[in-house]
């Protein structure tokens, strides 16, 4: 009965290696974020999507592209990792209100990725 | 955009004592403001939030208050157990925002000492 899922939890691999994360949510929400929390656990949002359409887009290297196949799945691929990549990877979703409403975000036990 | 400042980073409480986290926004058009826990090796889980069209709110031992004329906003969280020592992140939204958009404060370290 797992809300936000994320796989995998940990992710170990080595600079120029692409490598995706993957993230699913069944609480039925049409709105999907990534969040990227550094080593001091600031968390920033990266992207987000409502109804599979990007809405939001941080300033993140092009190297990162999220994709969303359905409203209940968004997942991210990183292209050429460096060593600043490395961080933990939250995915997050909600419902979307009306005329820039917001709602609760639930998320998921984020990806533990390390770029060595 | 919205700034949100939090503090303290690092608070130390004996179990049983109430402990308070502060938040500061700079956007007065923000009108909705969530609290998360996040304890070690998991996602932040959000345990209270409140619009900008109350001032306060209970829940159980956690409440959070609101004062939109200083813009600011407190969790509060009283008898706290040892199971409550977590980082806790307060976040503030902007009406009318690019959908979803949350601003985090930096977090608190709470360590609630048996």
């Amino acid at each position: 009965d797992t809300a936000v899922s994320q796989t995998p939890k940990y992710l170990v691999t080595q600079m120029g290696n692409d490598k995706s994360i993957k993230c699913e949510q069944n609480l039925g929400h049409d709105t999907m974020y990534w969040y990227k929390q550094d080593s001091k656990k600031f968390l920033k949002i990266m992207f987000s999507y409502n109804n599979k359409e990007l809405i939001i887009n941080e300033t993140v290297p092009n190297r990162f592209s999220p994709k969303s196949p359905d409203k209940a799945h968004l997942n991210l691929h990183i292209n050429s990792l460096e060593l600043g990549d490395s961080a933990v990877y939250f995915c997050a979703s909600s419902y979307a209100s009306g005329a820039g409403g917001i709602d609760e975000q639930y998320f998921g036990p984020g990806t533990r990725l390390t770029v060595t | 955009g919205e700034n949100v400042e939090q503090h303290p980073s690092t608070l130390s409480v004996q179990e049983g004592d109430s402990a308070v986290i502060k938040c500061t926004y700079s956007d007065s058009a923000s009108n909705y403001f969530p609290w998360y826990k996040q304890e070690l090796g998991k996602g932040p889980q959000l345990i209270i939030d409140i619009r900008s069209n109350v001032g306060e709110k209970k829940d159980q031992r956690i409440a959070v208050t609101l004062n939109k004329t200083a813009k600011h906003f407190s969790l509060h969280i009283t008898e706290t157990q040892p199971e409550d020592s977590a980082v806790y992140f307060c976040a503030a939204s902007t009406r009318g925002s690019t959908l979803g958009r949350l601003y985090f404060g930096r977090g608190t370290q709470l360590t609630v000492w048996p």
